[in-house]
């Protein structure tokens, strides 16, 4: 299995406040990803990272952002925790971009559990 | 962006064929068709891609036709250890973030 850790694996917060999830990957990959699950709703890319210091958005990412100062590294800030955002969040891994590349695949970490009450 | 559409559920016996569907009837040139496997409480894992006509691996088959409007994963000889949720994953088209995943399909393997 990659390396790759996701901390905390789970967190209860009260809403209004910020909540930071991180991923941490032995891979040396160059490119990072946040989803989150909810059901029903299968995978939904928040943001991505092609490297550090270099992000963009995904399919859901207001209410969320990142930061990646460390090969090794990708935080997930929600800036002011919200209902809505109560989920399993899931972090990636692919050694590059998928765009164009066959059989380039994503590797998944455990997953955080996050309850925003 | 192109939407997947998966059977919310599966049940089958130990030993047999099992074949899952996913639609994605606007897929795009630059799309390529991937399966995950996930397991409860655990990030989902590579099972198969493929951009069309047949792939397979050692542990699945990927058929898709020529209008690629459509995919079956194909696992031989199932057994209880392959109770999961399948998805399909279309994209990433033009860039990376253009990855739709289907809602997963919940497989379940009876003795």
């Amino acid at each position: 299995d990659a390396g790759i850790t996701q901390s905390p694996r789970h967190k209860v917060t009260e809403t209004g406040t910020p909540v930071t999830l991180r991923c941490h990957q032995t891979e040396n990959h160059r490119y990072m990803y946040w989803y989150r699950q909810d059901p029903g709703h299968g995978l939904r890319l928040i943001h991505y990272s092609y490297g550090v210091k270099d992000t963009d958005k995904g399919e859901v990412s207001d209410g969320y952002s990142v930061s990646r100062s460390k090969t090794e590294d990708f935080l997930l800030t929600l800036e002011s925790a919200t209902s809505s955002q109560t989920s399993v969040y899931f972090c990636a891994i692919s050694e590059e971009g998928l765009a164009g590349a066959f059989q380039e695949t994503q590797y998944f970490g455990p997953g955080t559990r996050l309850l925003v009450l | 962006l192109a939407k997947t559409t998966q059977p919310i559920s599966m049940d089958s016996y130990e030993g047999q064929e099992v074949n899952i569907t996913c639609s994605h009837n606007n897929i795009a040139t630059n799309d390529y068709i991937t399966w995950y496997q996930q397991f409860p409480s655990q990030g989902p894992r590579f099972i198969i891609q493929g951009y069309k006509t047949k792939v397979t691996n050692e542990v699945a088959s990927l058929f898709i036709p020529a209008d690629r409007k459509s995919s079956t994963l194909s696992l031989p000889r199932v057994s209880l250890s392959d109770t999961a949720v399948y998805y399909c994953l279309v994209g990433p088209g033009e860039s990376n973030y253009q990855l739709i995943w289907g809602a997963g399909t919940k497989l379940i393997i009876k003795p």
